[in-house]
């Protein structure tokens, strides 16, 4: 079975700074996508980024980037410049395709962006 | 294009009560998933859905809870006899094919009284 750890269950970082949020998984599999999704106080899940497992070079989205380490099965995401907006709830996702797997989350961290 | 449409946002039942929760999925998505939020957890995977099959039921519960995406109409997640600890919020997730990315609606929060 699949799982996925996120290690920091709180975070908090100063207006315009960088953080960054980890998250690891376990998996047999060679093939699968990872998916960080933004939760903010109105709960609507908000995809941020994705990546394919077999792609080595690390997905980019404007301020969001990731690092993407297969071999140690690590998938952290960088937020440069933070702004307000970015406080939320953060889940690290994890799907396995082909086949109706469905996604498995982490518990979340939560990041507040302090002005 | 309207996303992922749920309702109701909101929903409070007495013990003992049934809840009706409604996903309406993209145009032109055929498949949706169900999760659940406990407070202060991510989302567990209920159930998986094609137009009139479920295919993956292994996340629901085997008791009380049944889920349904007709061939027309929204997908159903019903659940009969609600207890406290069904509480939560329940977001649906919809995509056009099983690889593609899912796009959640804003969840229904469910509170049992």
């Amino acid at each position: 079975a699949q799982t996925v750890t996120q290690s920091q269950p709180e975070m908090s970082v100063q207006e315009a700074e960088t953080v960054t949020l980890s998250c690891t998984y376990d998996t047999s599999e060679s093939n699968y996508y990872l998916f960080w999704y933004k939760q903010p106080p109105s709960r609507q899940m908000i995809l941020v980024i994705r990546q394919e497992a077999y792609k080595q070079q690390n997905a980019t989205e404007n301020r969001f980037s990731v690092n993407f380490q297969k071999a140690a099965k690590s998938f952290s995401l960088k937020i440069s410049d933070s702004q307000l907006g970015d406080t939320a709830m953060y889940f690290c996702a994890f799907l396995v395709p082909p086949g109706n797997t469905p996604l498995v989350f982490g518990k979340g961290t939560r990041l507040s962006v302090i002005a | 294009n309207a996303g992922v449409m749920q309702n109701p946002r909101h929903l409070v039942r007495r013990r003992g009560q049934e809840a009706r929760l409604r996903c309406s999925p993209m145009k032109g998505h055929s498949h949706v998933y169900w999760y659940r939020q406990l407070p202060e957890e991510g989302l567990k995977f209920m159930v998986y859905l094609q137009k009139e099959n479920i295919i993956d039921e292994s996340g629901m519960p085997k008791e009380r809870f049944s889920a349904e995406f007709p061939k027309e109409g929204p997908s159903i997640l019903r659940i009969q006899q609600v207890v406290r600890g069904d509480s939560a919020a329940y977001f649906c997730a919809s995509s056009p094919w099983i690889e593609a990315e899912q796009f959640f609606g804003p969840g229904t929060r469910l509170t049992v009284l």
